[in-house]
């Protein structure tokens, strides 16, 4: 079974710009979260979406947005980058359902985002 | 609020030492706890995972047991191989479900020297 897919892989923008990244879930996976890693905060929770909707957010900016695909591919959104948004923005998918227990996530490689 | 605490780094340690990092966690109820680890320029892989008190989890000789008494889920392995330098970090995953939220720990950062 092919893993968490991203795409792209590394991306360079200048401040100001906008960026979409993708992520591909494991197959039969609906819940898709996605986090930014950086050396000074580490992991950290953007959303999650389940079934093309949102269903949990962690404390970024509205400049952070994201959306899920009926087939449960999604997509993240940085509008007007600045410097410090510079970080490896990791997608996660899981099987998890509702009223079911979170279950194992499992990650994709990332996309290293810089902002010059 | 659910929180994990994970021993600072980085840890280096020759190869064959053993190997321990600390985890202790803050939740309500029994949150399933789980190890992950980053290898260079990579994603985050499963290492091993608990779901209730007591279990241990194990997978290439690294091995935690859920402590709920301590709040802990150590890792630890016996004898370490250059090949396991990496970042590993604990996480848990909370009991209610208010979604697919995991808490991760800081990350401790191993280097294994031949």
């Amino acid at each position: 079974k092919a893993g968490v897919t991203q795409t792209p892989r590394y991306l360079i923008k200048t401040r100001g710009q906008q960026v979409t990244l993708s992520c591909s879930p494991i197959s039969g996976h609906r819940s898709v979260s996605w986090y930014q890693q950086t050396p000074g905060q580490g992991l950290q929770f953007l959303f999650e979406y389940f079934s093309e909707t949102q269903r949990n957010k962690g404390n970024f900016p509205g400049r952070f947005s994201g959306r899920q695909f009926s087939n449960s591919r999604s997509e993240m959104n940085v509008s007007t980058l600045e410097l410090g948004d510079s970080a490896l923005y990791l997608c996660a998918s899981s099987l998890a359902w509702f009223g079911a227990r979170a279950d194992t996530q499992y990650f994709g490689p990332g996309t290293r985002l810089t902002v010059l | 609020g659910d929180s994990v605490t994970q021993m600072e780094g980085p840890v280096t340690l020759s190869e064959e030492a053993f190997l321990t990092i600390n985890c202790t966690y803050t939740a309500t109820g029994y949150p399933s706890l789980f190890w992950y680890v980053q290898y260079p320029g990579e994603g985050l892989q499963l290492l091993l995972k608990a779901t209730k008190a007591d279990d241990k989890g194990s997978n290439k000789g690294f091995e935690a047991t859920y402590r709920k008494e301590t709040t802990s889920f150590h890792l630890e392995k016996g004898s370490v191989q250059v090949s396991d330098s990496a970042v590993y970090f604990c996480a848990l995953s909370p009991p209610t479900n208010t979604g697919n939220q995991f808490y991760f720990g800081t990350g401790t950062s191993l280097t294994v020297i031949p």
